[in-house]
């Protein structure tokens, strides 16, 4: 069974630019989270969709924002960069409770 | 809120050692998770537990919902255990996740 999914593997954009990520999760799955890690922090909660709602976001501004799509997979938007952006995003789908993890995209900004 | 901590934040074992990383959270949850996150960046599910104990081959995770409080134990540890463990909750509905900072493990030949 395939895992979870995510393109591109590594972005580079520079600052005030647009990125695009996107999540395929595990056949079956209808949740997917995104996640940010920034260099030498730990993992924090982007937003949460379900059935092709947002359920919840973190602690994030406006200019995160992202989808889902009717077959569930995600795609996460990032409106004008900034040097702080830079991080690695986890995509990670989930049924009941557990959750799967995607190699996750490296966003450099410029 | 919950707030979750690890201890230590960095450990260096030997071959062989048993270890024990511990993760403690102040508010009720629905689930705990134990993560193992690799240098590449990939994150791998260990666990999943609400109560009591689990076992899957050299790792064991514990928890104490009363105490609020989980550990990881790794017995006879090898240098292919190195990376960092992540702990995070779930809350009471089982969706909302906060994770711990972390503990960067390191087993040495």
């Amino acid at each position: 069974e395939a895992g979870v999914t995510q393109s591109p593997t590594h972005l580079i954009k520079t600052r005030g630019q647009q990125a695009t990520l996107r999540c395929s999760p595990i056949s079956g799955h209808t949740s997917v989270y995104w996640y940010q890690q920034a260099l030498g922090l730990g993992l924090q909660f982007l937003l949460w969709y379900d059935e092709g709602e947002e359920r919840n976001r973190g602690n994030f501004p406006p200019r995160f924002s992202g989808r889902q799509f009717p077959n569930y997979s995600s795609e996460l938007n990032v409106n004008a960069l900034e040097l702080e952006d830079s991080a690695l995003y986890l995509c990670a789908s989930s049924l009941r409770n557990e959750q799967f993890f995607g190699p996750g995209t490296r966003l450099t900004v410029l | 809120k919950n707030e979750v901590e690890q201890s230590p934040q960095n450990l260096t074992a030997q071959e062989g050692e048993f270890i024990t990383i511990n993760c403690s959270y102040s508010v009720g949850i629905s689930a705990l998770h134990w993560l193992q996150q690799h240098p590449g960046g990939g994150i791998v599910s260990l666990f999943m537990l609400s109560s009591g104990k689990k076992k899957h081959g050299r790792l064991i995770a514990t928890i104490n919902i009363q105490e609020k409080h989980s550990s990881l134990h790794i017995t006879a540890s090898h240098p292919r255990d190195s990376a960092v463990y992540i702990c995070a909750v779930s809350d009471n509905y089982g969706q909302n996740f906060v994770f711990g900072p972390g503990t960067r493990l390191s087993v040495l030949p």
